[in-house]
């Protein structure tokens, strides 16, 4: 039972052209989102993030949207960088139980490749 | 300041020995969280600890187990280790979830 989904395993985008990264959940109960970059080797490193009481948050390059209707979020990078280029990761939380910390559910990942 | 700091960086195990991993977390973060990578599964989370108390679980046999200590380094312990185990294991420090999740560069463990 796979609740956060990222139905794209890569993305190809030109240098300077705007790359959109696509992310799905099934749990409603879910109340905030992260997204994650990822190099081979490496940790994931926090990108942005965003509260389901917004629908928007924006940073640089980096800007976030949530339609929590449709049960969907979104990552545009604008311009894309070829240092952009990474595995990236999507992850939710929030059960409304109460335990609010700590456990991130991942999406398996879309790798980008910027090329020049 | 610094990272999250996992050791060891590699190890290599024999099925049916145990083994214990090490995150220190950021100065300051009081909660530690343990996740497991492999190419077949993603990132899956493991447990987290919060003032030295185990605060979520996730969906991994009673061999997969942790402990936080007083000054917030964790630790977790593989028993009976298998094939299957082999991965790169996470740990991640956060101040809290509005602030993110800050992860170390991982343990690298392989299981022969």
């Amino acid at each position: 039972d796979q609740q956060v989904k990222q139905n794209s395993p890569s993305l190809s985008v030109q240098e300077g052209r705007i790359s959109i990264l696509n992310c799905d959940y099934t749990n409603s109960m879910f109340d905030y989102f992260l997204w994650y970059k990822k190099y081979p080797a490496e940790g994931p490193t926090f990108l942005i993030s965003i509260s389901s009481i917004k629908d928007k948050n924006e940073d640089g390059r980096f800007t976030v949207f949530l339609n929590k209707s449709a049960k969907h979020l979104s990552l545009h990078i604008v311009p894309s960088q070829p240092g952009d280029s990474a595995v990236y990761f999507c992850a939710a939380s929030g059960d409304g139980g109460g335990n609010q910390g700590g456990k991130l559910i991942f999406g398996q990942g879309t790798e980008l490749s910027v090329k020049p | 300041k610094a990272g999250v700091t996992q050791t060891p960086r590699y190890l290599i195990k024999t099925r049916g020995q145990q083994v214990t991993l090490s995150c220190s977390p950021i100065s300051g973060h009081r909660s530690v969280s343990w996740y497991q990578q492999t190419p077949g599964q993603g990132l899956q989370f493991l447990f987290e600890y919060f003032s030295e108390t185990q605060r979520n679980k996730g969906n991994f046999p009673g061999r997969f187990s942790g402990r936080q200590f007083s000054n917030s380094r964790s630790e977790m312990n593989v028993s009976t280790l298998e094939l299957g185990d082999s991965a790169l294991y996470l740990c991640a420090s956060s101040a809290g979830l509005h602030y993110g999740y800050t992860f170390g560069s991982g343990t690298r463990l392989t299981v022969v």
